[in-house]
């Protein structure tokens, strides 16, 4: 069974740093893209960022380039947000997804979500 | 960036009922890398289309997507209970990816 858990999320001051993780299992972690999608508070579904099953490539969408990082360990089946320079705009809960068998750039698994507060 | 205009924002209906969402891109999505999810409150997104037109695993022949080009469309042929939920479009042709501001299908 595919299974997804991110953790990480929590109260952070504005300019502060989070790195959030989605341990995975159930599946060849290796083999599948993985990503990130925010919600903010009351509002809809925000892509943030993508990474290939091989780490190699990484995307990320403008709002977030230069102050977030994805990365993975798939020696651990774990995928990670490094979050720096956060503003109370990143407030949101923090969601990852698995690339789907036919087409890795949709999301067909989902964890439970993390929330991140960034406030003073 | 491509923009994703999903109309209505409510739909009211009930059970049984024909739900017809809309979603217009602001340019071309080529090869139909359009998806839509369904997300419940407190819950995460749950993929129900790919490629415009295809189901994701284990999803009821009740819905259908349709679509080229700027316009797409997702079908519930007759609503059941579960199925009162958001609905958002996802396009996936940018490496920029974006979502439409969803539509709530809610009970009249």
């Amino acid at each position: 069974e595919v299974q997804l858990g991110e953790s990480g999320g929590g109260l952070v001051q504005p300019g502060g740093s989070l790195r959030l993780s989605c341990a995975a299992s159930g599946f060849t972690f290796s083999s599948y893209a993985m990503g990130w999608v925010r919600q903010a508070p009351g509002k809809g579904l925000e892509w943030v960022s993508s990474i290939s099953g091989s780490g190699v490539s990484t995307y990320y969408t403008d709002s977030v380039k230069g102050r977030f990082t994805i990365s993975r360990d798939n020696s651990k089946n774990t995928l990670y947000l490094q979050m720096n320079s956060l503003r109370a705009e990143d407030t949101a809960v923090y969601y990852c997804g698995k690339g789907s068998e036919k087409q890795q750039l949709v999301y067909d698994y989902w964890g439970q979500g993390t929330l991140v507060t960034v406030s003073s | 960036e491509i923009v994703l205009t999903q109309s209505p924002g409510t739909l009211s209906l009930s059970p049984g009922e024909r739900a017809t969402l809309s979603c217009r891109a602001s340019q071309s999505v080529s090869s139909s890398y359009l998806a839509w999810y369904q997300q419940k409150p407190g819950q995460a997104p749950r993929l129900l289309i790919y490629g415009a037109s295809n189901r994701a695993t284990g999803i009821p022949d009740r819905f259908s997507g349709s679509g080229s080009g700027t316009d797409f469309t997702l079908t519930i042929s007759r609503l059941e209970s579960e199925d009162f939920a958001v609905y958002y479009c996802q396009q996936y042709v940018s490496s920029r990816r974006t979502f439409g501001q969803g539509t709530k299908v809610e009970i009249k």
